[in-house]
């Protein structure tokens, strides 16, 4: 089946740094999709990507869907001791009449404030 | 807060026994999606709905059985529990089939 390879699988930074993580695939996705969860919670959607070559911003985070549509990246700007939890990336592979989501391991981010 | 919402929060129960999850997606809502998240196998898909029937389907298992209700709230179903069963379960939902996906808050299935 498809696997999503999700890189750093940890990062311990520094409050004010930048942050960039990233997600490659041996087969094409439609949708490239970003979610970030906290301990005991659900994932929260943080940014949507759907064309290939797309770049998308949601305040300090900018995400871009690659062009080869396997792969795709997560910039965190300025990081803030809220933004610990773990990053996911997923894609999105349509089906004939669903879809399913796969998604990364994951990025465990620690910000020391 | 997503908007969907799934109870219980936490279940406990022992090896062989059967417990039945529930899941309401978002107001206007028809698919929903079933995910099971475990230490060693990640966020897998289990299983999607769409208006009560069913569109796509992942590696879950026989003993586990899900459905949509004409309310659109969803239902997974655990039989024959084993240890290894014990895990995050998550709902998500969307309006359309292929459309972002909002997660629920989970349940913690822990069986003993």
């Amino acid at each position: 089946g498809q696997q999503l390879n999700q890189s750093p699988q940890s990062m311990f930074i520094q409050e004010g740094e930048d942050v960039s993580m990233n997600c490659t695939s041996s087969s094409i996705f439609n949708t490239w999709l970003w979610y970030k969860q906290d301990p005991g919670e659900g994932p929260v959607l943080l940014i949507a990507l759907y064309k290939a070559g797309e770049l998308t911003s949601n305040g300090r985070l900018t995400a871009q869907f690659g062009i080869t549509r396997k792969d795709s990246f997560l910039n965190i700007s300025a990081s803030i001791p809220s933004d610990v939890g773990i990053y996911f990336c997923a894609g999105q592979l349509r089906e004939t009449s669903g879809s399913r989501l796969t998604f990364g391991e994951g990025t465990q981010l620690t910000v020391n404030p | 807060d997503s908007g969907v919402t799934q109870t219980p929060k936490h279940l406990i129960t022992a090896t062989g026994q059967r417990v039945t999850l529930r899941c309401s997606p978002r107001s206007g809502d028809l698919s929903v999606y079933w995910y099971q998240q475990s230490l060693d196998q990640g966020l897998q898909f289990l299983i999607q709905y769409y208006n009560g029937e069913e569109r796509a389907k992942g590696n879950i298992l026989e003993r586990f059985s899900a459905q949509q209700f004409p309310d659109l709230h969803s239902e997974l179903n655990l039989s024959s529990l084993e240890l290894g069963d014990s895990a995050l379960y998550f709902c998500a939902s969307s309006v359309a089939t292929t459309a972002e996906q909002f997660f629920g808050p989970g349940t913690r299935l822990t069986v003993l």
